[in-house]
């Protein structure tokens, strides 16, 4: 079975400039989430999505950060314009939907931003 | 709000030796734990996956425990070998409405020296 899916898998940008993060997750997986992981932290969720629709994006720095998961399968995470304090590995996990919340996520490898 | 806290922040031990790792979360309605490993520039490999109902789950020299009213797990590393050597974070599943949350602790850096 393969697993979730990212690129690329390091981005090196100019603050104020745009990028974006692709994901494609395990096939059959309902959810997908983003995570902003920084240096020497744990991850942080910036968007979950059920579907494609969105169910928690409480965390999502909006006037920058967009996501869109189009016909429920991938997914794009783009930041525009970016800052300096963006620079971490941005986390796309997947898993089954189970309402009571007991399957296994899955993570892909992870896209390391750099904001210089 | 649900905070997962992770101690210690990093330890080294000699290979062959025994480990514990703690993870404690402040908030036990949970519907289960995750244990992942993190090498340094890649995703996270789940480990370990406890149900709220169960108390502990075994994986070769892995062995997490759960409970979940003192809001509390460990993992067992037995005989640490130098490829152990990683970041170990814990993770708690809540349900919130219609959004299933994961919560993460900051991690453990373990350092297994030969």
């Amino acid at each position: 079975e393969a697993g979730v899916a990212q690129s690329p898998r390091y981005k090196i940008i100019e603050k104020r400039q745009s990028v974006a993060f692709w994901c494609n997750p395990i096939s059959g997986h309902a959810t997908l989430y983003w995570y902003q992981q920084i240096l020497g932290q744990g991850p942080k969720l910036l968007i979950q999505f059920q579907n494609n629709g969105v169910v928690d994006d409480s965390q999502l720095p909006k006037d920058r950060f967009s996501a869109e998961r189009l016909k429920g399968v991938d997914s794009t995470l783009k930041i525009q314009p970016a800052k300096l304090e963006d620079s971490a590995v941005y986390l796309c996990a997947s898993s089954l939907w189970d309402r009571a919340g007991n399957t296994e996520a899955f993570f892909g490898q992870g896209t390391r931003l750099t904001v210089v | 709000k649900q905070e997962v806290t992770q101690i210690p922040a990093a330890l080294s031990v000699p290979e062959g030796e025994n480990l514990v790792l703690n993870c404690s979360f402040t908030d036990s309605a949970i519907y289960n734990l995750q244990w992942f490993r993190q090498d340094p520039g890649k995703g996270l490999t789940s480990l370990l996956l406890i149900q709220s109902s169960q108390r502990e789950q075994t994986s070769g020299r892995l062995n997490a425990s759960l409970d979940k009213s003192s809001g509390r797990s460990t993992l067992y590393i037995a005989a640490s070998q130098p490829g152990d050597s990683a970041t170990y974070l814990c993770a708690v599943s809540q349900v919130s409405g219609s959004a299933r949350q994961l919560t993460f602790g900051s991690g453990t850096q373990l350092t297994v020296l030969p």
